[in-house]
């Protein structure tokens, strides 16, 4: 079954602090997978995909096959930072994703 | 700005009522998502649509309806509202041509309560 999943519900951590979103899959096949963020009072919108490698905001995510990981991590948390993140699966060769139960990161001045 | 909007933005209803929640986008997307996010469940996927003759359901399509009257327009309804069905209902939208992107633009959202 595809399946992604982020344990924590929220995380609250203080201003310059790590920070490190977990997000697991269960996926037959070369996974791809993507961080999208809400900020408050506005849209939920894509952050990266695993595919480009990229740094967005601080943030990086390494997808690793062996521990069906994809964990978000940002080595100084800034106050911004503060909103809801969803780690979602695309799944098979359609545009569909399946979404994690999202982590609210809360980041305390 | 290419968008996608959503109507109504708030609705309160009561149980039993037919309700239809609308989606517009001026993105010229092909593929259309309706989905609803409930506290600690994260966002489930009710229908989805790829193109006008194409509907599909989603993980929990049950007591949803949806509509693509054109490409791009998707409205969803609840035949017959319960109050299990209160929960924030998004839209979504992404491009065929950019599948591989993985990218979907999302609405602001609906805010339905059945009471």
């Amino acid at each position: 079954a595809q399946r992604v999943t982020q344990p924590e519900k929220l995380l609250s951590v203080f201003k310059g602090a790590p920070v490190e979103l977990k997000c697991n899959y269960s996926y037959s096949g070369s996974p791809e997978l993507f961080w999208y963020v809400q900020y408050s009072r506005q849209r939920l919108q894509l952050l990266l995909r695993h595919i480009s490698r990229e740094s967005i905001k601080g943030f990086t995510a390494d997808l690793n096959k062996g521990e069906t990981s994809f964990h978000l991590k940002k080595p100084f948390a800034q106050e911004e930072d503060s909103a809801m993140y969803y780690c979602a699966l695309r799944s098979g060769n359609t545009g569909k994703l399946i979404f994690g139960q999202g982590t609210t990161l809360q980041v305390k001045p | 700005d290419a968008d996608v909007t959503q109507t109504p933005r708030n609705r309160i209803t009561k149980t039993g009522k037919r309700i239809m929640l609308e989606c517009s986008q001026t993105k010229g997307h092909d593929r259309m998502y309706w989905y609803r996010q409930d506290p600690g469940l994260g966002l489930r996927l009710i229908y989805y649509s790829f193109d006008v003759k194409d509907i599909n359901k989603g993980e929990i399509s049950d007591g949803y309806s949806v509509s693509r009257q054109a490409q791009a327009k998707f409205s969803l309804s609840l035949e017959s509202a319960i109050p299990n069905q209160t929960a924030l209902y998004f839209c979504a939208t992404s491009d065929s041509r950019l599948a591989g992107s993985g990218e979907q633009f999302f609405g602001p959202g609906t805010r339905l309560t059945v009471l």
